[in-house]
């Protein structure tokens, strides 16, 4: 079973750009988070979306929207680039939402840089 | 106040020796979920092993045990005869029901040769 897949793995764009990333999920799993890692601030969760709807949101500005399609695969958009939007962004993917054993299986990320 | 708190940025452990991370975290919800990725350079994270709240043993995965102290808060990883491709970032991680993963603020790992 292939893993998760992110699109692009790296990007460089600059300031007041916009990007998409993307992130195909296992097959059959429905739930896919997304998380900003970077090296002063870890990891940090964006949101989650499960069946097309968005279940949680992290304490990120309106710039950075995400969603997800009928397969499951989801988008993410950060628009007006700025230069600490910078980081690793991860996407995970679980069968499931919101259970304890819900264990996240998460793609190589997209490395964004921006000048 | 954090979720998940790992203390310890870096550690050095001799190769074929034992090492303990340390992991604290927050909750009043009775029922919870405790894991542990790894992450290489490369920036995968990987999934070692997971606890759950009710869980009346400490989980074990191969070289990988989680030393599970509920009435400390404490959910430590512990990585026995160490080995070079051990060297990577640690993460400690909450799962509260309904709600996100929280994530440690990571260990980075450094096995001597």
């Amino acid at each position: 079973k292939a893993g998760v897949t992110q699109t692009p793995r790296y990007l460089i764009k600059t300031r007041g750009q916009q990007v998409t990333l993307s992130c195909s999920p296992i097959s059959g799993h429905r739930s896919v988070s997304w998380y900003q890692q970077t090296p002063g601030q870890g990891l940090q969760f964006l949101f989650e979306y499960f069946s097309e709807t968005q279940r949680n949101k992290g304490n990120f500005p309106g710039r950075f929207s995400g969603r997800q399609f009928s397969n499951s695969r989801s988008e993410m958009n950060v628009s007006t680039l700025e230069l600490g939007d910078s980081a690793l962004y991860l996407c995970a993917s679980s069968l499931l939402a919101g259970g304890l054993n819900n264990e996240q299986f998460f793609g190589p990320g997209t490395r964004l840089t921006v000048l | 106040a954090q979720k998940i708190t790992q203390t310890q940025p870096g550690m050095f452990v001799q190769e074929k020796e034992a090492v303990t991370l340390d992991c604290t975290y927050d909750t009043s919800d009775p029922s919870y979920g405790l894991f542990w990725y790894k992450q290489p350079s490369s920036g995968e994270m990987i999934f070692l092993i997971y606890q759950g709240s009710y869980d009346q043993q400490n989980a074990t995965e191969g070289r990988y045990s989680l030393n599970f102290q509920k009435a400390r808060k404490s959910a430590n990883l512990v990585i026995s005869a160490s080995q070079l491709g051990d060297s990577a970032m640690y993460f400690c991680a909450m799962m509260e029901p309904g709600n996100q993963f929280y994530f440690g603020t990571g260990t980075s790992l450094t096995v001597i040769p």
